[in-house]
């Protein structure tokens, strides 16, 4: 199965910055086929980003994803309070279905 | 708009099985081609992958729960449903129902102990 790595564990940074989060998979992630999701306290995940960098319905333009292969970008382009969430990377593009362990952003 | 509902036993004792259902509202459950699948995460930890179904029947399980899940699916009451046996304290767990590949619709969660 392929295994995905986020880093950082945990990103601390005010309002108004930019947040770049990775997701490192351990063999090539088939078709582009991974997805960032966002889960609020207490809440359940909310997909921003599917295919790599497609936005989904409704997801703010300061949501951007890129990257292929093995080596994949989340980047907020400027942080607001309501930003703070852990954020997953999942890839879906051979079974089985697996996730990263989701990299937490704190807003200062 | 589509809903998800997961619906069971908030408690279950070790050993036994858990079983989850998750109702599915503001349409059909066999009008596309989606997957429906379950996520659990462990209190303060990561997503983990238990299993999608099709509405024909087709699944798909991670290799690490594949011996004790078994997921169905009921077209005439627009429901899918977990069932996850022996279970043990690690199953402890929020699980959520999902739509998709990848996941575009969610369930709200329920949280399952496995304690005596």
């Amino acid at each position: 199965e392929i295994v995905l790595t986020q880093s950082p564990g945990t990103l601390s940074l005010s309002p108004g910055e930019r947040a770049t989060l990775s997701c490192r998979a351990s063999q090539s992630v088939s078709s582009s086929s991974l997805a960032w999701y966002q889960q609020k306290p207490g809440q359940a995940p909310r997909l921003l980003i599917s295919d790599a960098s497609s936005r989904a319905t409704g997801i703010p333009d300061r949501f951007s994803g890129s990257g292929s292969g093995t080596d994949f970008t989340l980047t907020i382009s400027r942080l607001e309070p309501e930003d703070l969430a852990v954020y997953h990377c999942q890839q879906y593009g051979s079974s089985p279905l697996t996730f990263g362990q989701g990299t937490k952003v704190e807003i200062k | 708009q589509l809903q998800l509902q997961e619906s069971g036993p908030g408690l279950v004792k070790p050993s036994e099985t858990l079983s989850l259902t998750c109702t599915v509202s503001g349409g059909s459950i066999s009008s596309s081609s989606y997957y429906w699948g379950w996520v659990r995460q462990p209190p303060g930890k990561g997503l983990d992958y238990i299993g999608s179904i099709h509405y024909s029947g087709s699944t798909y399980f991670n290799p690490s729960l594949k011996s004790r899940v078994t997921i169905s699916v009921d077209t005439s009451n627009n429901q899918f449903s977990l069932k996850l046996s022996s279970v043990t304290a690690a199953d402890t767990a929020v699980y959520y129902c999902a739509r998709g590949t990848p996941y575009s619709y969610w369930g709200q969660g329920t949280l399952v102990i496995v304690s005596s």
